[in-house]
């Protein structure tokens, strides 16, 4: 079974552009989250979607969005980027979070550098 | 202040060695878990503890949660290269996942 895959995998933005990451989750999976992974903070969460409805969400400024599809692939924006918003953005999915233990299965991240 | 903090921060030791890490909160968890990443790479999830003072194995990692379900260690036994990694605990008080401060792991051969 292919595991969550992430694009682009390296991203170099200017400061004020905007930038969309994609994420597929393993086939079968309908929740997706997303994190943010910076040295100083660690991982975030960022926000969770679970067919095609966001469900929970971090504490995040009105830049950080996200959708996710009825194939459940998922997809966040980030507007007007700012030099601190350079991280790790990672996309985890799991097969269905209200049932039992929450187990998350990560890809392998999108790296944003924010120049 | 997090939510969940670890400890120690960095550690550095000898392959063969033993050591054990730590993942602390003043919150109580239904579950706990412990991820492993390496760099350049998403978390990889190593277990779930769900029971208080459960105990699981996974070869030479043993993991343990705490009776009041607020605590969790990690314990390494003759630890080797391979071992290397950040290790992070992670758990969902409410209703969304937190993860630990990290514990970044150096074991020199």
């Amino acid at each position: 079974k292919a595991g969550v895959t992430q694009t682009p995998r390296y991203l170099i933005k200017t400061r004020g552009q905007q930038v969309t990451l994609s994420c597929s989750p393993i086939s079968g999976h309908r929740s997706v989250s997303w994190y943010q992974q910076t040295p100083g903070q660690g991982l975030q969460f960022l926000f969770e979607y679970f067919s095609e409805t966001q469900r929970n969400k971090g504490n995040f400024p009105g830049r950080f969005s996200g959708r996710q599809f009825s194939n459940s692939r998922s997809e966040m924006n980030v507007s007007t980027l700012e030099l601190g918003d350079s991280a790790l953005y990672l996309c985890a999915s799991s097969l269905n979070p209200a049932r039992g233990v929450n187990e998350q299965y990560f890809g392998p991240g999108t790296r944003l550098t924010v120049t | 202040t997090q939510l969940l903090e670890q400890s120690p921060q960095f550690l550095s030791i000898q392959e063969g060695e033993n050591l054990t890490v730590y993942c602390n909160s003043s919150s109580v968890f239904s579950s706990l878990q412990w991820y492993r990443q390496e760099p350049g790479e998403g978390p990889v999830l190593l277990v779930t503890v769900v029971t208080g003072g459960e105990v699981k194995k996974l070869k030479r990692l043993t993991f343990q949660f705490g009776d009041a379900r607020k605590d969790s260690s990690l314990h390494i036994t003759a630890a080797q290269p391979g071992d290397t990694g950040l290790y992070l605990c992670a758990g969902i008080p409410g209703n969304q996942f937190y993860f630990g401060t990290g514990t970044s792991l150096t074991v020199i051969p």
